[in-house]
């Protein structure tokens, strides 16, 4: 079956560690997404790519970084300028424009910093 | 993006129709109105999306006002896996060049009693 992986499912990071959190998808969807949702709040969008090698910021990104090498693929590098990584973390992808299309979730990644 | 409005948080008892209602008072004409749910500790699910008229699928029915000012997701007969917290996002279809993101607010935390 068709779908996206994220992983690990939970994550714990020291202060001042890199961490890169994976998400793979097997839609053949074009565009893919970031996002971070706190506690009780929203999801807010860190990065997008709608193409192979191109990717946007979204409303969060400082303190996160992206690259976007394969279509399957869009791995997010949580860096240690990110003052407060604590979060839930979630992939999405979507067809190209994804206008008529809805996006698809990844069961997510709890990151925490200890 | 416009912006929409829900309540917060609503109940319903199993087995009876629920209605959880969006106000989008500053809809423009290319903006889809999607919604989401998503269930404790899960990324988001695509539950529906229209433009003008009534959409119906296996999980939910929307009916939208016919201005377009507000709209209503419908959930037939709720079952307590139907409790979730359910997001109405507007979307823009991208054709004038600008491809709106999904942005997600608080939704409405749904409970159901049994």
């Amino acid at each position: 079956d068709g779908g996206i992986t994220q992983s690990p499912k939970y994550l714990f990071r020291k202060e001042g560690q890199n961490v890169t959190l994976s998400c793979e998808q097997n839609l053949n969807h074009d565009a893919m997404y970031w996002y971070r949702q706190d506690p009780g709040q929203g999801l807010r969008l860190i990065y997008y790519s709608q193409i192979v090698n191109d990717f946007q910021k979204g409303d969060i990104a400082e303190g996160y970084s992206v690259s976007r090498e394969k279509k399957e693929s869009f791995p997010l590098t949580v860096t240690s300028a990110q003052k407060n990584p604590t979060a839930f973390y979630l992939c999405a992808s979507s067809y190209g424009q994804g206008k008529v299309y809805g996006y698809t979730f990844g069961s997510g990644t709890r990151l925490t910093v200890v | 993006d416009a912006k929409t409005t829900q309540p917060n948080s609503m109940e319903s008892n199993e087995e009876e129709p629920v209605h959880l209602p969006c106000n989008h008072s500053t809809i423009s004409g290319t903006d889809y109105i999607h919604w989401y749910r998503q269930l404790p500790s899960q990324g988001p699910e695509y539950v529906i999306h229209g433009l003008t008229s009534n959409v119906n699928n296996r999980m939910a029915s929307l009916a939208i006002a016919e201005d377009r000012k507000s709209s209503t997701l419908i959930l037939h007969r709720a079952t307590l896996r139907d409790a979730a917290v359910y997001y109405c996002i507007l979307r823009d279809d991208g054709n004038g060049g600008s491809q709106g993101n999904l942005i997600f607010g608080k939704g409405t935390k749904l409970s159901v009693k049994p």
